[in-house]
């Protein structure tokens, strides 16, 4: 069975400072990594796909990394603004494109 | 031009009675899903379909049924609704089933009373 973990589940940041959010997974067998974000009430928005054969995929100020054999992705936000305030989801993809979720970081930027 | 869309978004009701929640996905999608996320936030996959064909069933209670009209629609109908089936329920969908990047609904608030 597949489990994510993600850590810390919850970090208060500066405004202008960089963000590291951490995710785990039990099994290296697995398709893709997916992290969200997802905001009070709302539903997922899809931030980066890293494709299981990649070591990291970039969007913007947002850089994701995976080491698929020690299960582990990392994903950075470079000069965190207070819109960056969330709750990001790290999500691995297996069996029939099955999503198993952590748990999240709720992330708070303070102005 | 909403991509992957939910009806209601807010759905009251009490203990016992049926309802049903609707998706619907304009992006031409093959395949859809149904999570659950918990009063402690942990999303969890319920269900998915490739082609109308039922793939993932994920130790769900039987007394939620999903049914996928077309490729377009999957809904969720719910039986003798219960107080812990109070979540929010976010349909997804994609295209394949390798890996592929879903793109989710804005989600449907239950409350069962």
């Amino acid at each position: 069975k597949q489990e994510v973990t993600q850590i810390p589940a919850a970090l208060s940041v500066p405004e202008g400072e960089n963000l590291v959010l951490n995710c785990s997974f039990t099994d290296s067998a697995i398709y893709n990594l997916q992290w969200f974000r997802q905001d009070p009430g709302k539903g997922l928005t899809s931030l980066l796909l890293i494709q299981s054969s990649q070591r990291e995929q970039t969007s913007g100020r947002l850089n994701a990394s995976l080491d698929k054999s020690s299960g582990r992705s990392t994903l950075y936000i470079a000069a965190s603004q207070p819109g960056d305030s969330a709750t990001y989801l790290c999500a691995v993809i297996y069996g029939n494109n099955r999503l198993a979720f952590g748990k999240g970081n709720q992330v708070v930027v303070i102005p | 031009d909403t991509a992957v869309s939910q009806t209601p978004k807010y759905l009251v009701t009490q203990m016992g009675n049926d309802k049903s929640i609707k998706c619907e996905q304009n992006l031409g999608h093959d395949t859809m899903y149904w999570y659950k996320q918990d009063s402690k936030k942990f999303l969890k996959i319920m269900f998915s379909y490739n082609n109308k064909e039922l793939i993932i069933n994920e130790t769900v209670p039987n007394r939620f049924s999903p049914k996928s009209p077309d490729k377009a629609h999957l809904n969720l109908h719910i039986n003798s609704l219960e107080l812990g089936d109070s979540a929010v329920y976010f349909c997804a969908s994609s295209q394949g089933l390798a890996g592929i990047e879903q793109y989710f609904g804005p989600g449907t608030r239950l409350t069962v009373t």
